[in-house]
């Protein structure tokens, strides 16, 4: 089975304090990406990344950043935390770029 | 631009009720449609999918029949059990990587 985890499951951070949300997938996919998922909103891209280092940005970019150093970690990185960063975090891998994506469990972010 | 668009929720039925989640889309061409579901404190997971028009995705007894002629992809389930009670994401995927999902429906199933 593919398994898709993340650093943390819950998460408290300060504002302005830099935030780092860690994803690993262990089945070799070259798509990773990651949402928020917020109330009414469903889930919004923020970036995804296609290959090792190299990355796109989303619907929502604004105030993150993406880092893929090796084919399995794709971290996202909060330079400066902020209140309306507050949400559930979601980590995903597929294949290949016409296939299912796998999710990870999630890491609920509070900021304070 | 592509998107989703899925019944409000919450939902609430009695065990063995007949469920219908509504789902309809905005895409040029040809997307591929997807059926996800979201347990209490997980992640995502694919329940059912269809790549073209008239296909019929199928899993746990859940369907959903991928509609052309009215851009539809609505979820049924003949008899619902208290175990289904999740939040459903009906998503599309067109050109590229990217993924476009609806708002989500919640479902309680109540015995």
């Amino acid at each position: 089975d593919v398994k898709v985890t993340q650093s943390s499951r819950y998460l408290v951070k300060r504002t302005g304090e830099k935030v780092f949300l860690e994803c690993v997938q262990d089945m070799d996919h070259e798509n990773m990406f990651w949402y928020r998922q917020d109330p009414g909103l469903g889930l919004r891209l923020i970036y995804f990344s296609y290959d090792v280092k190299m990355k796109e940005k989303g619907d929502i970019p604004e105030g993150y950043s993406v880092s893929r150093e090796k084919k399995e970690r794709f971290s996202l990185i909060l330079e400066s935390a902020s209140t309306n960063q507050t949400s559930m975090y979601l980590c995903a891998s597929s294949l290949f770029v016409n296939n299912e994506q796998f999710f990870g469990p999630g890491t609920r972010l509070t900021v304070l | 631009g592509d998107s989703v668009t899925q019944m409000e929720g919450p939902v609430t039925l009695s065990e063995e009720a007949f469920l219908t989640i509504n789902c309809t889309y905005t895409a040029t061409g040809y997307p591929s449609l997807f059926w996800y579901v979201q347990y209490p404190g997980e992640g995502l997971q694919l329940l059912l999918k269809a790549t073209k028009a008239d296909d019929k995705g199928s899993n746990k007894g859940f369907e959903a029949t991928y509609r052309k002629e009215t851009t539809s992809f609505h979820l049924e389930k003949g008899s619902v059990q208290v175990s289904d009670s999740a939040v459903y994401f009906c998503a599309l995927r067109h050109t590229g990587n990217q993924f476009y999902f609806g708002t989500g429906t919640s479902l309680t199933v109540i015995p």
